[in-house]
């Protein structure tokens, strides 16, 4: 199973950017998003397609549908730049998946 | 809040094997998923095994065969080894806690493992 990202995505501070993870079917099972700085663990920020973990910021938002998730980030802020992962996991091979990642650039 | 410290040896020669052990604070391995994630210098994410707290274990399939994942719950550590490396295995190596089988809540803070002669 294979998911892809955007190598790159570039936003202007206070705006929304949408970052696309597409598998075949994939809105048939869980989808989740890590943020990573540079040097940092990835930080898990959306799971269960669209819920956030306590201490993540609303700003972040998450759907599932059809072969696409999406991570939405509305007023990104400068803090926000990072490299974004989808993950998921197939309930056929109990194996983790990896979308290649997005940088998302705060110009 | 669960916390994880992995340790390892750092630099190892082509095929030797890799021995990493991950522990625990703030959580039981008795509990939940525990895994091991690697990520080669500039690159992306790649997933190497699990262990459920009921024993069961899953790998991947592009290192299956090279991978054993075990726990060890008077020590409240779970590891990793990792047969016959070479180069393509340097990576930054994490262990990872999920709290339900579709996503990994807590990481460690990840250790650099090279694979050099």
């Amino acid at each position: 199973y294979e998911l892809t990202q955007p190598p790159s995505m570039s936003v202007s501070p206070g705006q929304t950017v949408s970052v696309p993870c597409s598998g075949d079917k994939l809105g048939e099972k869980y989808a989740c998003w890590y943020q990573q700085k540079p040097g940092q663990s990835p930080m898990l920020v959306i799971y269960l397609d669209n819920k956030r973990p306590s201490g993540i910021p609303e700003r972040f938002s998450g759907s599932n549908s059809g072969n696409t998730a999406t991570l939405t980030i509305s007023g990104t802020q400068a803090m926000d730049e990072a490299d974004y992962f989808c993950q998921a996991w197939d309930s056929k091979t109990g194996h983790y998946v990896f979308g290649p990642g997005t940088k998302v650039t705060v110009l | 809040q669960v916390r994880l410290q992995e340790s390892g040896p750092g630099l190892l020669r082509p095929s030797e094997t890799l021995s990493l052990t991950c522990t625990v604070s703030g959580g039981s391995i008795s509990t939940y998923y525990w895994a091991y994630v690697r990520q080669p210098p500039g690159k992306g994410l790649e997933w190497i095994a699990y262990i459920h707290n009921s024993g069961t274990t899953n790998n991947s399939p592009s290192l299956k065969s090279r991978v054993t994942i075990s726990g060890d719950t008077s020590k409240n550590q779970f590891s990793l080894k990792l047969s016959s490396v070479t180069a393509a295995d340097t990576a930054v190596y994490f262990c990872a806690y999920g709290s339900n089988w579709s996503y990994f809540d807590y990481w460690g803070q990840g250790t650099l493992v090279t694979v050099s002669s």
